[in-house]
């Protein structure tokens, strides 16, 4: 079966500084990959996704997305982080061409942006 | 923009109570699912339907039930809530001309006393 994990509960980053964000993946062949990002008592807002094609993908709010088939990873990066980028992040991943695929989701990884 | 709609922010609902959630989009996408989230266990899907009147159980739909009777709603069904129930739920559909990408609702957290 499918899994997918967020090997960090919990990160803290200085404003300003660099953030990434690791997701490995155990699948039998590629997924789709995809990463969401929810607000406190928010629903989830997605970011990025990738497909295929580019394995750097760009998402929303200046954040990127790096598939390595090799690792089985998608980690997400952004290169400054903003006191608002603090929230929950969640990496998921579905099945190719499923017609109605269901996503699985990585337990989240909560980020604290320190001033 | 894909928009979701779920009926209630907050509920609080009484042990062996009858509760309905619902969800509500303003389009015609097909597939349309609800998860519950809980702290360390992330999000884990309940139900999902791909058109009126179909659904499929999910990872965990164990004392839930699911209504679709409109293309345009889903429901969520608790036939007895119960303590354990007690968790934040969301709605996500997957669009017609975004295929393989859902889009949530803002959730409603429900509380079960």
């Amino acid at each position: 079966a499918q899994s997918v994990t967020q090997p960090d509960i919990h990160i803290t980053v200085s404003e300003g500084a660099s953030l990434e964000l690791r997701c490995n993946y155990s699948y039998g062949a590629t997924p789709y990959l995809f990463w969401y990002v929810q607000s406190p008592g928010q629903g989830l807002q997605l970011l990025l996704k990738y497909f295929s094609g580019d394995t750097l993908v760009q998402g929303i709010k200046g954040f990127e997305a790096e598939f390595k088939r090799s690792q089985s990873s998608f980690n997400l990066r952004k290169p400054s982080v903003h006191w608002s980028d603090a929230a929950e992040y969640f990496c998921a991943v579905a099945p190719r061409n499923s017609g109605y695929s269901t996503l699985t989701f990585g337990k989240g990884t909560m980020l604290l942006v320190s001033p | 923009d894909v928009k979701v709609t779920q009926s209630s922010r907050y509920l609080v609902k009484r042990t062996g109570e009858k509760v309905f959630l619902e969800c509500v989009q303003d389009m015609d996408h097909e597939n349309m699912f609800w998860y519950r989230q809980d702290p360390g266990l992330g999000l884990r899907l309940i139900y999902f339907s791909y058109d009126v009147k179909m659904k499929e159980k999910g990872d965990i739909p164990e004392g839930y039930s699911v209504s679709r009777e409109k293309k345009e709603r889903f429901s969520l069904i608790l036939e007895s809530a119960s303590t354990n129930q007690t968790s934040m739920y969301l709605c996500a559909l997957m669009s017609s001309r975004d295929t393989d990408t859902q889009y949530f609702g803002p959730g409603t957290r429900l509380t079960v006393l």
